[in-house]
């Protein structure tokens, strides 16, 4: 069975500062992967996706997310956070061929950003 | 974009009454939707794929007869938490999956249940 982990759970930053999600699947086969944002009050949005090509996917507001097929990782980042990137985020895998359109949650990732 | 409305955002009810929710796609035809849980501070776990015109497909250890799935137009798919207890007290959300954005899932605004 799929799942989905995500290893830092609350996570504090100042402004200016660099951040990294850690997001690992475990899927032997060919997966779609997204990184989906819940700022609050707010629905989940996606901010990138991955289905093939470039493994380094650039999406909105400045993140960006790698793929690494090897270590089953596709981690996000952001050069510079700012405080309006305050929210939650979730990583999420849909396992490509397997004829239905599940999609995986990992567990979230809280990110509050100081002023 | 793509929109997915829910309703109602927060219903309390009396413990042994049932309470649906309404999940539409406002501008766009929704053959697939997936009901979602949210526990608190945890992921979204899925449900049940609810599939237009057919019966809906539950994850392991979700009751179909508890949880009520109907998806009978191409725009709405509802859930009915039937005989609603305390311990069905959570966060619910749907999403639609948009055939032209390409597998991107759109979300609803979340109903939170609160069974007394």
């Amino acid at each position: 069975a799929q799942s989905v982990s995500q290893h830092n759970h609350h996570v504090i930053l100042s402004e200016a500062a660099s951040l990294e999600l850690g997001c690992n699947y475990s899927y032997g086969g060919t997966v779609n992967l997204f990184w989906y944002v819940q700022y609050p009050g707010q629905h989940l949005q996606l901010l990138l996706k991955y289905f093939s090509g470039d493994p380094l996917v650039k999406g909105i507001k400045g993140f960006e997310a790698e793929f690494i097929k090897s270590k089953f990782s596709f981690n996000l980042r952001k050069p510079s956070v700012q405080w309006s990137d305050t929210a939650e985020y979730f990583c999420a895998v849909n396992a490509e061929g397997s004829g239905t359109y599940k999609y995986i949650f990992g567990t979230g990732t809280r990110l509050k950003v100081l002023a | 974009g793509a929109v997915v409305s829910q309703h109602p955002s927060w219903v309390i009810c009396k413990s042994g009454t049932s309470v649906k929710i309404e999940c539409r796609s406002l501008d766009f035809q929704a053959t697939t939707m997936f009901w979602y849980r949210q526990f608190p501070k945890q992921s979204l776990m899925l449900m049940a794929t609810s599939n237009e015109g057919s019966k809906a497909t539950y994850e392991q250890g979700v009751e179909k007869d508890k949880f009520l799935i109907n998806h009978a137009s191409l725009t709405l798919s509802t859930l009915t938490v039937t005989s609603a207890h305390p311990e069905d007290s959570s966060f619910y959300i749907c999403s639609a999956r948009v055939p032209y954005r390409d597998g991107e899932l759109f979300f609803g605004e979340g109903s939170r249940l609160t069974v007394l």
